[in-house]
Order: C-alpha cells, then sequence, then structure tokens
C-alpha cells in the first residue's frame, strides 16, 4: 500500500530555531500534500494545503512566514517552522494525496517541542 | 455550527462488547467519509473508507453512512484491548483536504 515517511519522528529544538520537517511518498506520486497540527487531546487541525510546483495555500490563522512549506516533487514536501516558540510546541502530520486513487496517506508524525 | 461533530468520549467498554461511535456533519457536499484509529504520540491510521452512502465491513468493523442525516458511524464488534484508542471520523468533499472530528477515545477493558 501507499507509505509517507515523515522525518524526524521527534525533535526538541531551542527557541529562535528553526526546524525542518520533511514528508516523503515512498511509492506513488503525491501530487497534494496537507499538513496537520495537532495538539494534546485535540483533534487534527488543517495548516495548509500544497500542491507539486505551487504555492501552498494556508488555512486562517496559520502564519505562512512562519510555517515555511516547499512541495518542489511530487515525492517530497517539506514544512519549516521558522523561529520556534514554546507555544509551536505540537505534533505536526503531513497526508499525501494521490490524483489517480484519491488516496489520503498520512505519515506518522513528528512532535516538535520547544525549550 | 462546527463542520463535523464527534463526540470525544470517554468510551469504556469491557472486552467483548460492541462499540458504536458516531459524527454528525453539516455540509451535505461532503462525498469521502472515513475513520481513522489514532494511538498516542502516534499519526493516524486508516481503518475504514466509504465514498457517498451505504455500508461497509472489513473483519469486526463496520462503517456506516447515511447522507440523509448527515451521520456516519463506526462499529466495533468483539472489542479486545488493543482496540483501545481514539478514532477520529473524516470527511471530505471531492478534491479537499480531510476534516476531522474532534476523536473519541476508546478504552476496552479485559
Amino acid at each position: 500500500g501507499a507509505v509517507v515517511s515523515q522525518h524526524p519522528s521527534w525533535v526538541i529544538c531551542k527557541s529562535g530555531t528553526s526546524v525542518k520537517i520533511e514528508c516523503r511518498s515512498l511509492d506513488f506520486q503525491a501530487t497534494t500534500m496537507f499538513w496537520y497540527r495537532q495538539f494534546p487531546k485535540q483533534s487534527l487541525m488543517l495548516m495548509a494545503t500544497s500542491n507539486e510546483g505551487s504555492k501552498a495555500t494556508y488555512e486562517q490563522g496559520v502564519e505562512k512566514d512562519k510555517f515555511l512549506i516547499n512541495h518542489a516533487s511530487l515525492t517530497l514536501s517539506t514544512l519549516t517552522v521558522t523561529s520556534a516558540h514554546p507555544e509551536d510546541s505540537s505534533f505536526y502530520i503531513c497526508s499525501a494525496r494521490e490524483a489517480v486513487n484519491y488516496g489520503y496517506t498520512f505519515g506518522s508524525g513528528t512532535r516538535l517541542t520547544v525549550v | 455550527q462546527k463542520e463535523v461533530e464527534q463526540d470525544p468520549g470517554p468510551l469504556s467498554v469491557p472486552e467483548g462488547a460492541i462499540v458504536s461511535l458516531n459524527c454528525t456533519y453539516s455540509n451535505s457536499a461532503f462525498q469521502y467519509f472515513m475513520w481513522y484509529r489514532q494511538y498516542s504520540r502516534k499519526g493516524p491510521e486508516l481503518l475504514m473508507y466509504t465514498y457517498s452512502s451505504g455500508n461497509k465491513e472489513d473483519g469486526r468493523f463496520t462503517a456506516q453512512v447515511d447522507k440523509s442525516s448527515k451521520y456516519i458511524s463506526l462499529f466495533i464488534r468483539d472489542s479486545q484491548p488493543s482496540d483501545s484508542a481514539t478514532y477520529l471520523c473524516a470527511i471530505a468533499e471531492a478534491g479537499t483536504a480531510l476534516i476531522f472530528g474532534k476523536g473519541t477515545t476508546l478504552s476496552v477493558s479485559s
């Protein structure tokens, strides 16, 4: 089946630094990538949608200059949290969608802790 | 009104019980209905996927979609302690991102 590899699975960084999270579709072409954030005991909230080769579309309230999304190829999308603050500590999850089968496949998630 | 409503629970049942999980939604344009299971500190994994209305069965799991009532359900038969997790419904229109319910936390005791 379709697999999305997300790295790193967890990361601790200092306030003010930047962190990059990668999502790779291993055996299919991900025409669309979705990035979600999940706070403890809450559901997944969509942050942004990115289509390969296009600028990402951000949900209301999500700072595009803080959460940089790059989807330069059909198998790789990255989310960079810039100038991270403790309130950015969360579980970040990507989801890739195939164009053909319209399936959604999720990465295993990245737990970010900003200290 | 939120687009997807799900009772967060928690829900506690004994092993072997039948579990019923539900979500309601407000947008009649939704066509894709999923149920995901999420263990603590892990990403969600797809359990069931239904397009449009109807029932779908996979082992101990049955998903139902009632578009006229805007209501979806997931039934778990013969529940096991390993079923203890958070179950999230997720719904989408064609070509859009999934919208998730809050998730229901299920605990199955042996």
